[in-house]
């Protein structure tokens, strides 16, 4: 069975702080993203990376850095955490497939709170 | 660019069927997903349509039209735990990057 996990379900952060969101991902997908979900705005890309050690950013990635050093873990920095960024965070992996395209399959999601 | 319209809520009674449709334009067309998401939950895939026609799959179908960057997905004998939000996503041009559209909220009454 496919599977993406997130290291952590719920967090509560403090302002400024460093956080780590760490994703692992055991399909051997090359394609890894990250994603925030917020009422009224879906799903938005923050990040993504297509093979180790490199990155593309999506549509927001200000105030967010990546890792990926090994090919099934991704993970995600917020460097100095600020209450805007109080989300649900999704991790998900892909791979090209001749029958279903590049489907994308998701973590179970991260809620961050920052106070 | 790429742009997606989906309807934001519908709402329909268990046993019944319910059609959800989604308009694109795209530049370059590499297929269409369709996926659910349960509140408070990861979205999960439901399909995937890359030539013209109907796609059937159990309770749920989904359709496309290139030709008028057209797609429905079609849930027949609803169920309550078809309450959900169902997102239409093209992939871009590239391999890596999906463009989500807003979700459609479906609410499945008793």
């Amino acid at each position: 069975d496919v599977k993406v996990t997130q290291s952590s379900r719920y967090l509560v952060k403090r302002t400024g702080e460093k956080v780590f969101l760490e994703c692992v991902q055991d399909m051997d997908h090359e394609n890894m993203f990250w994603y925030r979900q917020d009422p009224g705005l879906g799903l938005r890309l923050i990040y993504f990376s297509y093979d180790v050690k490199m990155k593309e950013k999506g549509d927001i990635p200000e105030g967010y850095s990546v890792s990926r050093e090994k090919k099934e873990r991704f993970s995600l920095i917020l460097e100095s955490a600020s209450t805007n960024q109080t989300s649900m965070y999704l991790c998900a992996s892909s791979s090209p497939d001749g029958a279903s395209g590049n489907t994308i399959y998701f973590g179970e999601g991260s809620w961050l709170t920052v106070v | 660019g790429q742009n997606i319209d989906q309807p934001t809520e519908m709402t329909a009674t268990e046993g019944a069927i319910v059609q959800i449709n989604c308009t694109y334009q795209t530049s370059g067309f590499n297929g269409l997903f369709w996926y659910q998401q349960h509140a408070g939950e990861a979205p999960t895939f439901l399909s995937y349509n890359v030539l013209d026609g109907l796609e059937e799959k159990g309770r749920f179908s989904s359709f496309l039209s290139r030709s008028k960057g057209y797609s429905y997905l079609l849930l027949k004998e609803l169920q309550m735990k078809d309450s959900a939000s169902y997102l239409c996503v093209l992939p871009m041009d590239s391999s890596y990057k999906l463009i989500f559209g807003s979700g459609t909220r479906l609410l499945v009454r008793p």
